[in-house]
């Protein structure tokens, strides 16, 4: 069965600091990964990957896809107060309609 | 605001009951896709429209079902409502068929 798996669930780390958030996959025909975050209501969207080794960034945000191991890192610098949400991570299949398998999610707390 | 409009933001119905939720998507956006996220399931991918047409069908009840009309906004229909239907229920649109979903802010179905 198609999955992703995020880890960890949750987090609570101190203004500044820099966190490391994991997205795992076992998906058929895989297409694209994509990264979104969720505060109060509407997921927004941050990064899609799709090649293995290519950093996309933005900003103090930034993240990378490691196709042979089936997993994505996404990376928060410097982090602020405004960074607390929900990350989620989920995956395009080749053939799915664009349809995306989501993950669970991992809930970020910045403590000032 | 994403552009992606949703009626309404909040309802509260019995069980048994039938609702209609409403999406707009954002000016141009072909597709649209719905989403259910529920605290304990995450989010729960539904059904998705391109142009009127249904492209992809996800875990969604046969008590649900949806369309997307001529003007290309779209309905999700709930029967037979039960307890466990209580959810936030996203409505999420894109220029073509994929990625980088832009999500509207969801309509919170509570069931008493």
């Amino acid at each position: 069965e198609d999955k992703v798996v995020q880890s960890p669930l949750s987090l609570v780390v101190h203004e500044g600091d820099t966190v490391t958030l994991n997205c795992s996959y076992e998906v058929t025909n895989f297409r694209s990964l994509l990264w979104y975050k969720q505060e109060k209501k509407a997921p927004t969207f941050l990064f899609m990957l799709t090649s293995s080794g290519i950093e996309k960034k933005s900003g103090r945000l930034s993240s990378i896809l490691d196709k042979k191991e089936l997993f994505s890192i996404l990376n928060i610098t410097a982090t602020q107060t405004g960074d607390s949400a929900v990350y989620l991570c989920a995956v395009e299949w080749v053939d799915s309609n664009y349809q995306l398998i989501w993950g669970a999610g991992t809930k970020l707390i910045i403590k000032p | 605001d994403s552009g992606v409009t949703q009626t309404p933001k909040h309802l509260i119905t019995a069980t048994g009951q039938r609702v209609t939720l409403r999406c707009s998507p954002r000016s141009g956006d072909l597709s649209v896709y719905w989403y259910q996220q529920s605290l304990d399931q995450g989010l729960q991918f539904l059904i998705h429209y391109y142009n009127g047409e249904e492209r992809a069908k996800g875990n969604i009840l046969e008590r649900f079902s949806a369309q997307q009309f001529p003007d290309l906004h779209s309905e999700l229909n709930l029967s037979s409502l039960e307890l466990g239907d209580s959810a936030l229920y996203f409505c999420a649109s894109s220029a073509r068929q994929g990625w980088s979903y832009t999500f509207g802010s969801g309509t919170r179905l509570t069931v008493v």
